[in-house]
């Protein structure tokens, strides 16, 4: 089945700086990679969402990469603010028996230093 | 709220109570899903129902016994539940599980303490 490795665990950064966060996927099959937030106490929300046939998809201050030939795939954060600080989940979707099945990666927490 | 409602929100059981998690959406999707959240751990996909068809047991115990009545209602029954079942119980749905669907919407969970 897919496993999602996702690095760093945690990531402090001051504000106004730049946060990236890493995932690799092990399944050539996923086609599609979604980020999630999940501030604390809070339920996990789609922030950013990327298929497999496109290299690079922004919105605003977050971008997503995705690299197909080395399996990974990539989070950016610019201009940070204190109101990005939560945990962020990267996840791949790809066949499980004929199932698209979602896997996570373990999350990483940004902390964003005012 | 986002259209899918997990209750109760806080739970504290017994390990020889029976209780019950609930989720509702209203979102007409049709695919929801149980989540385990444990600290330090990725999410760990439980059941998936699929047009109140479960299409996926992820090797969970016994002990918790999912229930789509319809595809705007799921449950999870705990039985006999281990301390090491204390977790955030997280419900989602998606429009469907085909190649087509894509992010899902989560419902805020369920904090499950087993004493």
């Amino acid at each position: 089945g897919e496993n999602v490795e996702q690095h760093p665990s945690t990531l402090s950064v001051q504000e106004g700086d730049s946060a990236v966060i890493k995932c690799t996927y092990s399944d050539s099959a996923s086609n599609y990679f979604p980020w999630y937030k999940q501030e604390l106490g809070k339920r996990p929300q789609l922030i950013i969402d990327i298929r497999s046939n496109v290299g690079e998809k922004k919105d605003q201050r977050i971008a997503v990469t995705l690299n197909k030939t080395a399996k990974h795939f990539s989070l950016h954060i610019t201009e940070t603010q204190p109101e990005d600080s939560a945990v962020y989940f990267c996840a791949a979707k790809g066949n499980s028996g004929g199932y698209q099945k979602v896997t996570f990666g373990i999350g990483t927490k940004l902390q964003v230093i005012p | 709220e986002t259209g899918v409602t997990q209750t109760p929100r806080h739970l504290v059981m017994g390990m020889t109570n029976k209780k019950s998690l609930k989720c509702e959406q209203h979102l007409g999707h049709n695919a929801m899903y149980w989540y385990k959240q444990s600290a330090k751990k990725p999410l760990e996909l439980m059941f998936v129902y699929n047009f109140k068809e479960q299409t996926e047991n992820n090797s969970v115990p016994s002990r918790f016994s999912p229930e789509c009545p319809n595809s705007s209602h799921l449950f999870l029954h705990l039985h006999t539940l281990q301390p090491e079942d204390s977790a955030l119980y997280l419900c989602a749905s998606s429009q469907d599980v085909s190649p087509g669907a894509h992010g899902y919407t989560f419902g805020s969970g369920t904090r499950l303490t087993v004493v």
